[in-house]
């Protein structure tokens, strides 16, 4: 089965740009879908497809893929944009599962 | 409004089963794609299960023979069947609608979550 792989922590200065990858052989047939988590809540999609953003998620959110890795970037960081990032992406070995990334951590200094 | 709601979580002792149960509002599971994704404490999420609005079923190789995924469609909810349960199945379960196209595939909304703790 596929995987995904991201960055554990990443760390950015209040007001700055930010992106986060996502790697992984099924992003070669599929695009990332990237979800926030913030601490004891669930998860919430900010991404999803090529770069579209459901109602609600501010436009500084944007998506971005070329070859095996897509890219979440967030510009203009905000303090409650602090939280933890997961991508997602079908299983490209037609098994119909889905693949997470591992996650990563995001710091707003 | 579109929710999720989970419920059946709790504490079981390895070798036991669990139903999970998740109710849905302002859509139709049966016409959807629902997937269960579950979180161990202090790691990731991992896929658990999936299935259509066709009714087929898929599972994450880490839980398939022991864990059944269904629907009513009379009360719009969402069940997993949780059987020999172990420690490493310890984690709060979402459930998620699940949204797939020719290119892509995502949850959106999910539920809040409910804990199930695999312990003697």
């Amino acid at each position: 089965s596929s995987e995904l792989t991201q960055d554990p922590a990443v760390s950015v200065a209040l007001g700055q740009t930010v992106r986060i990858t996502c790697q992984g052989d099924s992003l070669r047939s599929y695009y990332a879908s990237w979800y926030q988590q913030k601490p004891g809540q669930a998860p919430v999609l900010v991404i999803y497809g090529k770069n579209n953003r459901p109602s609600g998620i501010p436009d500084r959110f944007s998506g971005s893929s070329s070859g095996n890795t897509a890219s979440l970037t967030i510009t203009g960081a905000q303090a409650e944009d602090e939280a933890d990032y997961y991508c997602n992406s079908r299983d490209s070995s037609g098994n119909h599962h889905v693949v997470f990334g591992g996650g990563t951590k995001l710091t707003v200094l | 409004e579109v929710q999720l709601v989970e419920s059946g979580g709790g504490l079981i002792q390895p070798g036991g089963s669990l139903r999970l149960s998740c109710a849905a509002s302002g859509f139709t599971v049966s016409s959807n794609y629902m997937s269960w994704v579950r979180q161990a404490p202090g790691k990731g999420l991992e896929w658990v299960s999936v299935i259509y609005s066709g009714g087929s079923t898929y599972y994450a190789d880490s839980v398939k023979g022991r864990f059944t995924i269904s629907r009513d469609n009379s009360k719009n909810t969402l069940y997993l069947q949780m059987n020999s349960l172990r420690a490493e199945d310890t984690a709060v379960y979402y459930c998620a609608r699940d949204r797939i196209s020719r290119d892509h595939e995502w949850f959106d909304p999910w539920g809040q979550g409910t804990l199930v703790t695999v312990s003697s």
